[in-house]
């Protein structure tokens, strides 16, 4: 059981490249998020999906697009990169946001290293 | 002001001391809590969640004051595998709104 899976795990870009992160997961959940992780801030969302075919935004959506085609698969876009885009992004699945520790329990991909110069 | 609030820390513990965290929320619509743990260069997992009437796993002990709005963690006889950092998580009531705090990174020592 591969849980939740991101690729790539290390990326160097230039300012204005752009890439898309992958993500996908086995779980068979309906909740997918994408965070980024800086020094000395908590995981903030960028953007989120409550299923198939839908998106939302999240708290630090500007400079990304997100998309979630296959139920299994939330892909992250960077249009074209900037140096304050330089963080560690996770991905995260749940199965539901109701009210329980099962329902609740995010689970998390081993994260992208992605630096922007 | 961050709406959750950990002390960074670090904190260096030998082995076998007990360590207690703390962290802050101030959004009184937060209905869950949780505290997760992060390895250098890892993933968030899930270690507890947290309720009203305090829990317990193993050698943690996670404890929830709705009145003061103020969640701890409680580590008795520290491993060396304990070092980590560990993040508050709290879910508000309605919408989207997973706020995660910025960690307490621990260090126990031989």
């Amino acid at each position: 059981n591969a849980g939740v899976t991101q690729t790539p795990k290390f990326r160097v870009l230039k300012t204005g490249q752009s890439m898309t992160l992958l993500c996908a997961q086995d779980m068979n959940h309906e909740y997918m998020y994408w965070y980024r992780q800086d020094p000395g801030m908590g995981l903030r969302l960028i953007h989120y999906s409550v299923g198939e075919g839908t998106t939302a935004k999240g708290e630090v959506p500007d400079g990304y697009n997100v998309s979630r085609l296959k139920k299994q698969n939330f892909l992250l876009g960077l249009e074209s990169a900037a140096p304050s885009q330089t963080s560690v992004y996770f991905c995260a699945s749940s199965y539901s946001r109701s009210k329980g520790a099962t329902n609740e329990k995010l689970f998390f991909g081993s994260g992208t290293q992605l630096s922007v110069l | 002001r961050k709406e959750v609030e950990q002390d960074p820390g670090p904190f260096n513990v030998p082995e076998g001391a007990t360590v207690a965290f703390n962290c802050t929320y101030s959004n009184s619509a937060s209905q869950s809590f949780f505290w997760y743990r992060q390895d250098c260069r890892k993933e968030p997992k899930l270690l507890m969640s947290v309720y009203s009437s305090g829990n317990e796993d193993g050698r943690f002990t996670a404890q929830l004051n709705r009145a003061s709005q103020y969640i701890s963690l409680l580590i008795r006889d520290s491993k060396l595998s304990d070092s980590a950092t560990y993040l508050c998580v709290v879910n508000r009531a309605g919408g989207f709104k997973t706020i995660f705090g910025a960690g307490t990174r621990l260090f126990v020592k031989a």
